[in-house]
């Protein structure tokens, strides 16, 4: 049974540039959240999607963006990139019994 | 006032020894209670899950939910080096899938 599995491992963009992150989740799980975790910080929400709608979202712009797609894998897009921007993007699956998370091994995001 | 408080750390304990982790939250509307470990350069994987108050053993993990004093913990018996890790602390919401994270507190365990 896969886990949640995520796409690239590490990403290294400049300035301005446009990013596109990927997520499958956990077999049997509908529902894809993303979080962003700074160096020494804890992951903070992004947004989440099930039904392929964006379902709750969290304090970020609206350069951040998401997809999901009929079966449920998930993509994160993120335009006119910053410097701080530069984080592990976490993607988190779940099912619809219980607010229990699982989480791949992330993205590492570094803008120049 | 942030609504999940916990101490970053880092914290060293000598292997063998019994380890206490800690967290403070804010906000009574939290339901779920979760505690996730992560080695470096890698994705949290979660521990524990609690959801209500009072203790919950798996193998050497106790966590312990005091609702009243918003306030919850994370013991580790009988440490080992292999433990070493940043262990955060998370919450969740009946019908709020938004899960909050603690900052993480690291842990290193001594040979």
């Amino acid at each position: 049974d896969a886990g949640v599995t995520q796409s690239p491992t590490h990403l290294i963009k400049t300035r301005g540039q446009q990013v596109t992150l990927r997520c499958s989740p956990k077999s049997g799980h509908d529902t894809v959240s993303w979080y962003q975790q700074a160096l020494g910080q804890g992951p903070q929400f992004i947004f989440q999607y099930y039904e392929e709608e964006e379902r709750q979202r969290g304090n970020f712009p609206d350069r951040f963006s998401g997809h999901q797609f009929p079966n449920y894998s998930s993509e994160l897009n993120v335009n006119a990139l910053l410097l701080g921007d530069s984080a592990l993007y976490l993607c988190a699956s779940k099912g619809q019994d219980k607010n229990i998370q699982y989480f791949g091994a992330g993205t590492r995001l570094s803008v120049l | 006032q942030k609504e999940v408080e916990q101490d970053p750390g880092p914290l060293s304990v000598p292997e063998g020894a019994i380890v206490s982790l800690n967290c403070t939250y804010s906000n009574s509307a939290f339901q779920y209670f979760m505690w996730y470990r992560q080695y470096s350069r890698k994705g949290p994987e979660l521990l524990m899950y609690t959801y209500s108050s009072g203790n919950k053993e798996d193998g050497r993990f106790t966590a312990q939910v005091d609702k009243s004093s918003k306030y919850i913990s994370l013991f580790i018996r009988d440490s080992q080096p292999s433990d070493s890790a940043t262990y955060l602390c998370a919450m969740g919401m009946n019908r709020d899938d938004k899960i909050i994270f603690g900052k993480g507190t690291r842990l290193h365990i001594l040979p």
